[in-house]
């Protein structure tokens, strides 16, 4: 059974503390994803990467980088958290794409507050 | 304007009525085309692809209009496990392999 586990499902950090959220695959994918999630904006993509390490910044990587080591694993940093990045972090994996068979399979999500 | 644009509902209805979503998307070099399903708190999920010829899953129907930029979700005979954020999600052209969702459809199926 496909399985993306993330770190934590809830985290409560303080303004300026560096965080760390980590996200792990078992299905041996080349692809990983980290998105947020926030009301009325839908999910937005942060970083992705497509190999080991790789990394290509998404849609809003300002404030945040990532580190991926090992295949099965990609990390996202927040080097210093703010309140603005509350959210629900959302981690995900994918096969290399095809164009009608993609499918990314998504971790349970860990939803950040920053104090 | 944003890429894809979906309306946020909520879809109020009855078991067993049909109800349908409509997305449309800015980018007309896009490729693939999904609907993803999110329940409550949880990750959201393949639903289904959608094929230019228009596919169909059991009680669920996608269509893709590439000339006007829309794609639906048709769902008959509302079940209340139909109850959730539906997700249209596009992919290809500019945006490459990338993914760029719909901030989401809710639906709320009652007895």
């Amino acid at each position: 059974d496909v399985k993306v586990t993330q770190s934590s499902r809830y985290l409560v950090k303080r303004t300026g503390e560096k965080v760390f959220l980590e996200c792990v695959q078992d299905m041996d994918h080349e692809n990983m994803f980290w998105y947020r999630q926030d009301p009325g904006l839908g999910l937005r993509l942060i970083y992705f990467s497509y190999d080991v390490k790789m990394k290509e910044k998404g849609d809003i990587p300002e404030g945040y980088s990532v580190s991926r080591e090992k295949k099965e694993r990609f990390s996202l940093i927040l080097e210093s958290a703010s309140t603005n990045q509350t959210s629900m972090y959302l981690c995900a994996s994918s096969k290399p794409s095809k164009r009608h068979s993609y499918e990314q399979y998504f971790g349970p999500g860990t939803r950040l507050t920053v104090t | 304007r944003k890429e894809v644009e979906q309306d946020p509902g909520p879809f109020n209805v009855p078991e067993g009525a049909t109800v349908a979503f409509n997305c449309t998307y800015s980018n007309s070099a896009s490729q693939s085309f999904f609907w993803y399903r999110q329940d409550c708190r949880k990750e959201p999920k393949l639903l289904m692809s959608v094929y230019s010829s228009g596919n169909e899953d059991g009680r669920f129907t996608a269509q893709l209009n590439r000339a006007s930029q829309y794609i639906s979700l048709l769902i008959r005979d509302s079940k209340l496990s139909d109850s959730a954020t539906y997700l249209c999600v596009v992919k290809g052209g500019e945006y490459g392999n990338k993914l760029v969702f719909g901030a989401g459809t809710i639906l709320r199926v009652k007895s």
